[in-house]
């Protein structure tokens, strides 16, 4: 079964700053997706960014980006231009091609920025 | 297009009583996901239904919990005799059909459930 691990409960970075988030998985397909997704207060999940695994190329959307490593199933986030909007619960994901092609959740990590 | 509805937002039960969490796909969606989520964790995935059919319910616990996504009408998970154990966050999540898994699963925002 696959397992996804974020080792960090907590994060906070100053407003304009970069941060980066940590995300690792494990799974024996080689084929996969994975998923950053941002939890507000509201509990809205809200998809901020996705990445294919047979694509070697990071995904990025406008300030947020991620470093995909598959051999060392590692995923980061990564926010530039931090803002106070982006405080947040942020969870990594993992999503199988076979089957019922559920997704798996990281522990989640809980972002704070400092004005 | 309204997105995924879910009702009631909150809910609280008597230890004992039934719980009913509904979830109205996204129009033109027939793939409905259940995932729990209980305090400071991560969403936990439940079952996973097709209209009519239950497709994998692995992640659904064997005793007290069922699920349903009729022909017509929204996706139930029914909670009998609830403990305080099942208080938790509930989220459904729908997609279109044959869609592929980079396709993103839209969630609605979830039932808290509160057993008193």
């Amino acid at each position: 079964a696959q397992t996804v691990t974020q080792s960090q409960p907590e994060m906070s970075v100053q407003e304009a700053e970069t941060v980066t988030l940590s995300c690792t998985y494990d799974t024996s397909e080689s084929d996969y997706y994975l998923f950053w997704y941002k939890q507000p207060p509201s509990r809205q999940m809200i998809l901020v960014i996705r990445q294919e695994a047979y694509k070697q190329q990071n995904a990025t959307e406008n300030r947020f980006s991620v470093n995909f490593q598959k051999a060392a199933k590692s995923f980061s986030l990564k926010i530039s231009d931090s803002q106070l909007g982006d405080a947040a619960m942020y969870f990594c994901a993992y999503r199988t091609i076979q089957g019922a092609q559920k997704l798996v959740f990281g522990q989640g990590t809980r972002l704070t920025i400092n004005p | 297009n309204a997105g995924v509805m879910q009702n009631p937002r909150h809910l609280v039960r008597r230890r004992g009583q039934e719980a009913r969490l509904r979830c109205s796909p996204m129009k033109g969606h027939s793939h409905v996901y259940w995932y729990r989520q209980l305090p400071e964790e991560g969403l936990k995935f439940m079952v996973y239904l097709q209209k009519e059919n239950i497709i994998d319910e692995s992640g659904m616990p064997k005793e007290r919990f069922s699920a349903e996504f009729p022909k017509e009408g929204p996706s139930i998970l029914r909670i009998q005799q609830v403990v305080r154990g099942d208080s938790a966050a509930y989220f459904c999540a729908s997609s279109p059909p044959g869609g592929r898994p980079n396709t993103e699963a839209f969630f609605g925002q979830g039932t808290r459930l509160t057993v008193v």
